[in-house]
């Protein structure tokens, strides 16, 4: 499969803490996209990130981009409630305009 | 601002009935999409359109067809619906070919007995 493969599937921190979420992916992409999805509703998108860049911040939110390992990362910095939801990546590959995504992690953080 | 709409929110069909998936943008946006999302997976992408007179599949096209005669409509038909097809279905437009974020639709429930 050429999608992203997400890890962990489910994630449960309390909160406060840092939540990281990881997402490799097999081809050569030109971006790649987190999501978020909370439940019974559609995705938001988060932040996305172009091949040729290696970290990008937005508030609380901090993605970076490994081509060499083809992995990218998310990490919620001093996580809420609020956050509790289904994060996913998605790629946009060099040979396509598509968007391919991944199967998720699912977030809990607990008061 | 409306973004993606989709209609309807929830809707139950028998096996071998038709219908169609409204989906509509006020956003101007060329690009839109179709997927499907089964329980405890990602979205997996149906049929997309990059501008008005134009389709194309995605990665599960059968059973399942479109058409994009305007901008802001894109809607999703199920010519011959099949319990397989019980999925939750999302919309999303995006103003150029993927290299942009996608907006999405809060989705319609469909269940098929």
């Amino acid at each position: 499969s050429q999608q992203g493969e997400e890890d962990p599937q489910a994630l449960s921190i309390q909160e406060g803490e840092n939540a990281t979420m990881n997402c490799s992916y097999k081809t050569s992409i030109n971006n790649l996209q987190w999501y978020r999805q909370n439940s019974g509703r559609g995705l938001v998108h988060l932040i996305l990130i172009r091949s040729n860049e290696r970290e990008k911040h937005s508030g609380r939110l901090r993605v970076t981009l490994d081509t060499s390992k083809k992995s990218s990362s998310l990490l919620i910095t001093a996580s809420r409630a609020a956050d509790t939801a289904s994060y996913f990546c998605a790629l946009i590959m060099d040979s396509s305009y598509k968007l391919i995504f991944g199967s998720g992690t699912r977030l809990l953080v607990r008061p | 601002n409306a973004g993606v709409t989709q209609t309807p929110k929830f809707q139950v069909l028998k096996t071998g009935q038709s219908m169609t998936l409204q989906c509509a943008q006020d956003m101007n946006h060329e690009y839109m999409s179709w997927y499907r999302q089964d329980p405890g997976m990602g979205l997996r992408l149906i049929h997309y359109s990059v501008g008005a007179g134009i389709t194309d599949q995605g990665e599960v096209p059968n059973g399942y067809n479109v058409s994009r005669s305007t901008t802001e409509d894109f809607p999703l038909r199920l010519l011959s619906a099949a319990p397989s097809q019980t999925s939750v279905y999302f919309c999303a437009s995006n103003p150029f070919q993927g290299a942009q974020p996608q907006h999405f639709g809060d989705g319609t429930r469909l269940s098929i007995l």
